[in-house]
């Protein structure tokens, strides 16, 4: 079955530690999208990618950073430069162009 | 500005309503507008999408009306049902520089159908 796997489903992070989300894909899709969701504020944008080893900030990129070193993967780190990580995190893949983005079940992470 | 503003928050329908949900953008350089329908604990998926060249899309229950002028789209749910109670999102998409479309959302609307 084609599809976008995250994982872990849930993870804990302690203060000052970095944490890496895991986003794979099998859709053959160029482009990836990391976005965060919170309470209120919808799915803002951390990063995207159109092809491999090249990659943008969103809208929130502060305290994150990610590689796109094979197509079918995109993985975010969560940095302890992010002051605020807990939340749910969405990966996306598509198409290029305006297409239909496909996401993964989501990573919550929480710091304890 | 590379925002998509959405409204309501939050919205009460009786079984049978029609709900209405709203999304303004000022980018022109937007041309793809999908909504988006989210369960709890789950990813979104794509219900319907528009592109400007044209004013509404139907499919089944589900309408996208589109003022290109305005620069504002909404979702209008006909004879809205218990299982469509869900987080709606809005989003458009568009290429600012670069080789990679940016799919930017709104802040989403939660509905909740009442039987």
């Amino acid at each position: 079955d084609g599809g976008i796997t995250q994982s872990p489903k849930y993870l804990f992070r302690k203060e000052g530690q970095n944490v890496t989300l895991s986003c794979e894909q099998n859709l053959n899709h160029d482009a990836m999208y990391w976005y965060r969701q919170d309470p209120g504020q919808g799915l803002r944008l951390i990063y995207y990618s159109q092809i491999v080893n090249d990659f943008q900030k969103g809208d929130i990129a502060e305290g994150y950073s990610v590689s796109r070193e094979k197509k079918e993967s995109f993985p975010l780190t969560v940095t302890s430069a992010q002051k605020n990580p807990t939340a749910f995190y969405l990966c996306a893949s598509r198409l290029p162009g305006d297409t239909e983005a496909f996401f993964g079940q989501g990573t919550r992470l929480t710091v304890v | 500005q590379q925002q998509v503003k959405q409204s309501p928050q939050s919205l009460i329908v009786q079984k049978g309503g029609i709900s209405i949900i709203n999304c303004a953008y000022e980018n022109t350089a937007f041309d793809y507008f999908p909504w988006y329908q989210q369960f709890p604990g789950k990813g979104p998926a794509l219900l319907i999408a528009i592109r400007p060249d044209v004013s509404e899309k139907k499919e089944g229950r589900f309408t996208i009306s589109f003022n290109k002028s305005a620069k504002q789209f909404s979702l209008h749910i006909m004879d809205s049902q218990p299982g469509d109670s869900a987080t709606y999102f809005c989003a458009a998409s568009g290429l600012f520089g670069g080789a990679t479309n940016k799919l930017i959302f709104g802040t989403g609307t939660l509905l909740a159908v009442q039987p």
